[in-house]
């Protein structure tokens, strides 16, 4: 399968602990893009990297969330403190070429309780 | 006011109709407009992509947009069973970055 991996698929957390997970983009993809969805809303863009360079990150993205990308390869995503609303689908995508079409992966479904 | 609208449905019509879908945007900057399908908890998938105003036809699906009315649409013709899904909008502002602009989403169900 050469599509965008996330990883894991479902994560069920306490409040307050910390939660951090991975994206694997299409391997020739240079951008990559992190996405929170909440039921029934459209996804909403966090962050963004080109290469290892994070160039972007939106206005919801606290103190609590970083996010990674060692050698421009995959991203990690981590939650510091979890809050209950943290719940949500958080997808990562990836990019190329002029034209920036964006390749989604399945998702990690957070749950915090 | 959203920068992106998109009526969220519930749409249900028959097997074989056509299927409009549509989104207005506030902002004439955005240059690439995009249409995702989306299953039950699974992630966006990629449908159509078009620049200019006009339409751009692949199989059943037609795009268009018309930039003078900040307006874009989505036609299914012959619509399926498995055609139901939620059917989200999404622009980009190219100059920062490319990120995603999303509509909410319009869920539609074709029924049998």
């Amino acid at each position: 399968d050469t599509g965008v991996s996330q990883n894991p698929r479902h994560k069920i957390t306490k409040r307050g602990q910390n939660v951090t997970f991975r994206c694997d983009p299409i391997s020739e993809h240079n951008r990559l893009y992190w996405y929170r969805q909440t039921l029934g809303q459209g996804p909403e863009f966090l962050t963004y990297f080109q290469n290892e360079a994070q160039l972007e990150k939106s206005r919801l993205l606290s103190d609590r969330f970083s996010a990674e990308r060692p050698k421009g390869s995959f991203s990690t995503l981590e939650i510091q403190r979890t809050e209950q609303g943290d719940s949500a689908m958080y997808l990562c995508a990836s990019s190329s070429g002029q034209h920036n079409e964006q390749f989604f992966g399945p998702g990690t479904r957070l749950t915090v309780l | 006011q959203k920068e992106v609208e998109q009526d969220p449905g519930p749409l249900s019509v028959p097997e074989g109709a056509i299927v409009s879908l549509n989104c207005t945007y506030s902002n004439s900057a955005f240059q690439y407009f995009m249409w995702y399908r989306q299953y039950s908890r699974k992630g966006p998938e990629l449908l159509m992509y078009t620049y200019s105003s006009g339409n751009k036809e692949d199989g059943r699906f037609t795009a268009q947009v018309d930039k003078s009315s900040k307006y874009i649409s989505l036609f299914i013709r012959d619509s399926q069973p498995s055609d139901s899904a939620t059917y989200l909008c999404a622009m980009i502002f190219y100059n920062q970055g490319g990120k995603l602009i999303f509509g909410q989403g319009t869920e539609l169900s074709v029924k049998p």
